[in-house]
């Protein structure tokens, strides 16, 4: 158990629809990255928060949007999803967010889009 | 971009054995990191690697910083079902960079 959650570990939806995925880090850590796992891609760097504002983003589309609120857990979001969103999704946390941070990963949501 | 080239892709191999897989990069990396993960779970971080030629050792693991900057390896020695798993390098995209860039790493299955 890396001490990261994620919530829900399943999602089934359709088309076109918006979810939220929820992360809580580990008690301590101020940073939390969001990456996306796909059969095609492998692992994909979304976007990082560092204590609540953005630090660094990656191949995140504009139809997903990311916060880290007061209390340190983050939010994905995920808009007019289509078929190829369908992925396993990770959040992972670090202390301070320094690239030499180790990353503890969450369980992952896994979402599928029908 | 910054692309990490993981082989082999896959292997199958007895316990006992002793596995070696490796990871090649045309860009110059300064940290080499080796992810695990298991069926159903998040990446764990294995071996971190900070300087050019650096052996490091986790229990049975040993992985190496190559001197070139552009490669690393990862060995498992007296492999047992429970090293079962997909095994990944990562490297942060560049110099003093909070991304990491993953390889599409090596699914390794252990034969009892």
């Amino acid at each position: 158990d890396s001490g990261v959650t994620q919530t829900p570990k399943h999602l089934i939806t359709a088309t076109g629809q918006r979810v939220t995925l929820r992360c809580s880090p580990r008690s301590g850590d101020l940073s939390v990255y969001w990456y996306q796992q796909s059969l095609d891609q492998g692992l994909q760097f979304l976007i990082q928060y560092y204590n609540g504002e953005e630090r660094a983003k990656g191949n995140i589309l504009e139809r997903f949007s990311a916060q880290q609120f007061p209390d340190l857990h983050s939010e994905l979001n995920l808009s007019s999803l289509e078929l190829g969103d369908s992925a396993l999704y990770f959040c992972a946390s670090s202390v301070d967010g320094d690239y030499t941070d180790t990353q503890y990963f969450g369980p992952g949501t896994r979402l599928t889009v029908l | 971009g910054q692309q990490l080239n993981q082989s082999p892709q896959s292997m199958f191999i007895q316990e006992g054995e002793d596995v070696s897989m490796n990871c090649t990069s045309s860009s110059i990396f300064n940290t080499w990191l080796w992810y695990k993960q298991d069926p159903g779970e998040g990446p764990v971080l294995l071996i971190a690697l900070y300087k050019a030629g650096e052996l490091t050792s986790n229990g049975r693991l040993t992985a190496q910083f190559g001197i070139t900057r552009k490669d690393s390896f990862l060995n498992i020695s007296a492999s047992i079902p429970s090293d079962v798993g997909i095994y990944f390098c990562a490297g942060p995209k560049g110099a003093g960079s909070y991304q990491l860039t993953f390889g599409k790493g090596t699914k390794l299955s252990v034969i009892p």
